[in-house]
């Protein structure tokens, strides 16, 4: 069964609004990831937090980790219409090497 | 630098046909993996390396075998294709195993099983 599930699972908003993605697990992990996905691509790398921190920043990108409540959450502050694309949450879980992805948001930005 | 590069990007295939998709990394990773994605599922993890000459399985290794002669390549076997294989298939591949592992992830490979 999957890790990760995002939430909402599709997200349409307006240029310059906040986009908000939600990712929740089921067992203790190492560290949480967020990848992007454009259209037909392959997936890209945005930002990793480990299970000690509760929060980290990049650019526009701001993400929260509540190991207590198994979930985390994806801001884009002032999204674009280039931000349209889906957005998954990649859990390392304690037990195995390996990274588990979840079911992805797909974020659509209208200009 | 190419990163992860995919072969094929697309094939057409008959049921109980085999192929094998090849994964080629030159940033000397030690982990790669291969997952398939689904529209509805996200991405489910196939099966994987931790290093040259290892492979294990992820959650969905049934009907795929995997090779990992040479550090740099990552070969996924279909020995008998099925409908239920149609999907895009992507490589990605890691520096090292530790918990700060970022994957970097090939184009993808789209087969289409008839």
């Amino acid at each position: 069964s999957q890790q990760g599930e995002e939430d909402p699972q599709a997200l349409s908003i307006q240029e310059g609004e906040n986009a908000t993605m939600n990712c929740s697990y089921k067992t203790s992990i190492n560290n949480l990831q967020w990848y992007r996905q454009n259209s037909g691509r392959g997936l890209v790398h945005l930002i990793l937090i480990r299970s000690n921190e509760r929060e980290k920043h990049s650019g526009r990108l701001r993400v929260t980790l509540d190991t207590s409540k198994k979930s985390s959450s994806l801001l884009i502050t002032a999204s674009r219409a280039a931000d349209t694309a889906s957005y998954f949450c990649a859990t390392d879980r304690m037990q195995g090497g390996k990274l588990i992805f979840g079911q992805g948001t797909e974020l659509s930005v209208k200009p | 630098n190419a990163g992860v590069t995919q072969t094929p990007k697309f094939r057409v295939l008959k049921t109980g046909q085999s192929m094998t998709l090849l994964c080629a990394q030159d940033m000397n990773h030690e982990y790669m993996y291969w997952y398939r994605q689904d529209p509805g599922m996200g991405l489910r993890l196939i099966h994987y390396s931790v290093g040259e000459g290892t492979t294990a399985k992820g959650e969905v290794p049934d009907g795929y075998n995997v090779s990992r002669l040479k550090k740099q390549n990552f070969l996924l076997g279909l020995e008998s294709a099925a409908p239920s294989q149609t999907s895009v298939y992507f490589c990605a591949s890691a520096l090292a195993g530790g918990p700060s592992r970022e994957l970097f992830f090939g184009e993808g490979s789209r087969l289409t099983v008839l």
